[in-house]
């Protein structure tokens, strides 16, 4: 089965700096989609980006974006400019057809 | 964006009787919905994924008798669990897949916290 790696359990960023949450992922498929979630104390998942793994370019999103290694395997969220409300628990998630899995989870507090 | 309505969002029940869970796609057609549950403080375990019309597929150490998922029309998959115990206490989650191929992402529904007393 696939498996999505996050090494971070807990970061911490200042208000308005920027943060880079990592992940790392397995598979022997060539399609397949990443994405990075968001779930605040309400637990509803929130899309913050995707990324499709045929595209060599870098998804982004306003104040975030990823860096996409394909040949490594790596999916790291980049957070610019972080604000107080960015402040919630982090998925990497990975997603075939019949499959979405995801990680462990990092959590983030942005401290004022 | 794609709404899916998970109901309902919060059950208490006794020991031995069944629940069921309800996971709509209300603007979109879903081929595909996914079954999880995370613990506290953890991630989305995946429990299952349901096709419409065929068996749900499980993942390894679900116990599919216990964990009934029916996916009978492309809009509405239901997740029941049979004879609930206190250790089923737990938050579910669906998402569904939408099937035009629009969107690639899968779409999450608001989640069901179980409490069996």
């Amino acid at each position: 089965a696939q498996t999505v790696t996050q090494s971070q359990p807990e970061m911490s960023v200042q208000e308005a700096e920027t943060v880079t949450l990592s992940c790392t992922y397995d598979t022997s498929e060539s399609d397949y989609y990443l994405f990075w979630y968001k779930q605040p104390p309400s637990r509803q998942m929130i899309l913050v980006i995707r990324q499709e793994a045929y595209k060599q370019q870098n998804a982004t999103e306003n104040r975030f974006s990823v860096n996409f290694q394909k040949a490594a395997k790596s999916f790291s969220l980049k957070i610019s400019d972080s604000q107080l409300g960015d402040a919630a628990m982090y998925f990497c998630a990975y997603r075939t057809i019949n499959d979405m899995r995801f990680g462990a989870g990092t959590r983030l507090t942005v401290k004022p | 964006g794609a709404v899916v309505s998970q109901h309902p969002s919060r059950v208490i029940c006794k020991s031995g009787t069944s629940v069921k869970i309800e996971c709509r796609s209300l603007d979109f057609q879903a081929t595909t919905m996914f079954w999880y549950r995370q613990f506290p403080k953890q991630s989305l375990m995946l429990m299952a994924t349901s096709n419409e019309g065929s068996k749900a597929t499980y993942e390894q150490g679900v116990e599919k008798d216990k964990f009934l998922i029916n996916h009978a029309s492309l809009t509405l998959s239901t997740l029941t669990v049979t004879s609930a115990h206190p250790e089923d206490s737990s938050f579910y989650i669906c998402s569904a897949r939408d099937i035009s191929g629009l969107n690639t992402e899968a779409f999450f529904g608001q989640g069901t916290r179980l409490t069996v007393v």
